[in-house]
């Protein structure tokens, strides 16, 4: 188990259209975390789960936005309708229980591109 | 007024020198404190962690903590050309980032 992996790592569509990521975390890794990043900007928190259970969604977030983590393991991150803003890298992190809170492992990112 | 304020910098130091990073935060109840890396095109990666008052040392750097003042900072002793990088000062366990301080250390 090499990290956190993250599908795809660049994504191109349409104003309009739906666009899904994928996150596979570290193995046993029991948290998982969703970022947003522009460029210039630090990372911007969206939501995380503990288990299968979202446990805190930003109020920044809007209703377009949904993710799921069904079965405790990997999460998708969907986004419907995307508009230009849209346009970030999406990161996603995860955490083992027991470690340091707030040492988060991170991958390589989905960079996404709104037309 | 952000909750992770810090200056973007780039800050520019010579090889060798000290590299002093700062950072303030709003929420008076912030109990953690963060300082993670990320290189250009790459993701973060944690490098400090401080939880009390005062100084924090791991080798080169040492984080220092004032909680009276909601101020952070990070200093990078014999900095390095390979220490160029953004630093991210991030609060409270789920992590709230500032913009990041680009660092750029210079032979």
């Amino acid at each position: 188990d090499t990290g956190v992996s993250q599908d795809p790592r660049h994504k191109i569509t349409k104003r309009g259209q739906n666009v899904t990521f994928r996150c596979d975390p570290i193995s046993e890794h029991n948290r998982l975390y969703w970022y947003r990043q522009t460029l210039g900007q630090g990372p911007e928190f969206l939501t995380y789960f503990q288990n299968e259970a979202q446990l805190e969604k930003s109020r920044l977030l809007s209703d377009r936005f949904s993710a799921e983590r069904p079965k405790g393991s990997f999460s998708t991150l969907e986004i419907q309708r995307t508009e230009q803003g849209d346009s970030a890298m999406y990161l996603c992190a995860s955490s083992f229980p027991g470690g340091l809170a707030g040492e988060l492992f991170f991958g390589e990112g989905s960079r996404l591109t709104v037309l | 007024q952000k909750e992770v304020e810090q200056n973007s910098g780039p800050l520019s130091v010579p090889e060798g020198a000290i590299a002093s990073l700062n950072c303030t935060y709003s929420d008076r109840g912030s109990q953690s404190f963060f300082w993670y890396r990320q290189y250009s095109g790459k993701s973060p990666e944690l490098i400090m962690f401080i939880y009390s008052n005062g100084d924090k040392e791991d080798g080169r750097f040492t984080a220092q903590l004032n909680k009276a003042s909601q101020y952070v900072s990070l200093l990078i002793r014999d900095s390095q050309p390979s220490d160029s990088a953004t630093y991210l000062c991030a609060v409270n366990d789920k992590l709230i980032f500032g913009t990041g301080t680009r660092l750029q250390v210079f032979p």
